[in-house]
């Protein structure tokens, strides 16, 4: 199946620093979703972007996807930002579907 | 108003019980998703139900079974449990099996 790698594994930063998250996938994929788990366990889905650049406030998401990566950006970070970072890929399970593989995340500590 | 909802937040049981989870969307949504998060916080997907039919099923014990009484539910029922089904399980919905993903805040299980 495909493979979705992230980095750093571990991020620390302080308030107001700006950060890059990385996510690299194995193969072609049809989507790929960037998520915030936060200290509370909830998952919201930050961007939907199989392609291109999209920002959303402080953040901002590319995917490159002839390159099979994606860069995740923080900017001006608060202690807010703190959790752990998810890359999911949607990618075509052989079984009549399209199946949503996440990486491992990446966890960012934002200290004041 | 939310989304996604999944109940209970938590569940305490022995094993050997039975268990069920549940989960409602009001996103109108054709496809939903069971996911378990383990320990170290790996997201994996469990099953997947698009109008009404099991469209995916990984290598989960058939001690797990989703039950969908409409297209806006998709609950967990788990047999037998045993101490390593303990972990957090997500609920999740999307429009198409490539759409984008919304989770619920998840049931944090614990089979003592």
């Amino acid at each position: 199946g495909i493979q979705v790698e992230q980095s750093p594994p571990d991020l620390i930063l302080q308030e107001g620093a700006n950060s890059t998250l990385r996510c690299n996938f194995s193969d072609s994929v049809n989507n790929l979703q960037w998520f915030h788990q936060n200290p509370w366990g909830q998952l919201i889905n930050l961007f939907y972007i199989p392609s291109g650049t999209k920002q959303n406030g402080r953040l901002s998401a590319t995917t490159v996807a002839t390159e099979r990566y994606s860069l995740l950006y923080i900017s001006s970070s608060q202690t807010t930002d703190s959790g752990v970072y998810f890359c999911a890929v949607a990618a075509y399970s052989g079984a009549g579907s399209y199946q949503l593989t996440f990486g491992k995340g990446t966890k960012l500590s934002v200290i004041p | 108003d939310t989304a996604v909802s999944q109940t209970p937040k938590y569940l305490v049981t022995q094993m050997g019980n039975d268990k069920s989870i549940k989960c409602e969307q009001n996103l109108g949504h054709d496809t939903m998703y069971w996911y378990k998060q383990d320990s170290k916080k790996f997201l994996k997907i469990m099953f997947s139900y698009n109008n009404k039919e099991l469209i995916i099923n990984e290598t989960v014990p058939n001690r797990f079974s989703p039950k969908s009484p409409d297209k806006a539910h998709l609950n967990l029922h788990i047999n037998s449990l045993e101490l390593g089904d303990s972990a957090v399980y997500f609920c999740a919905s999307s429009q198409g099996d490539q759409g984008r993903a919304f989770f619920g805040q998840g049931t944090r299980l614990t089979v003592v």
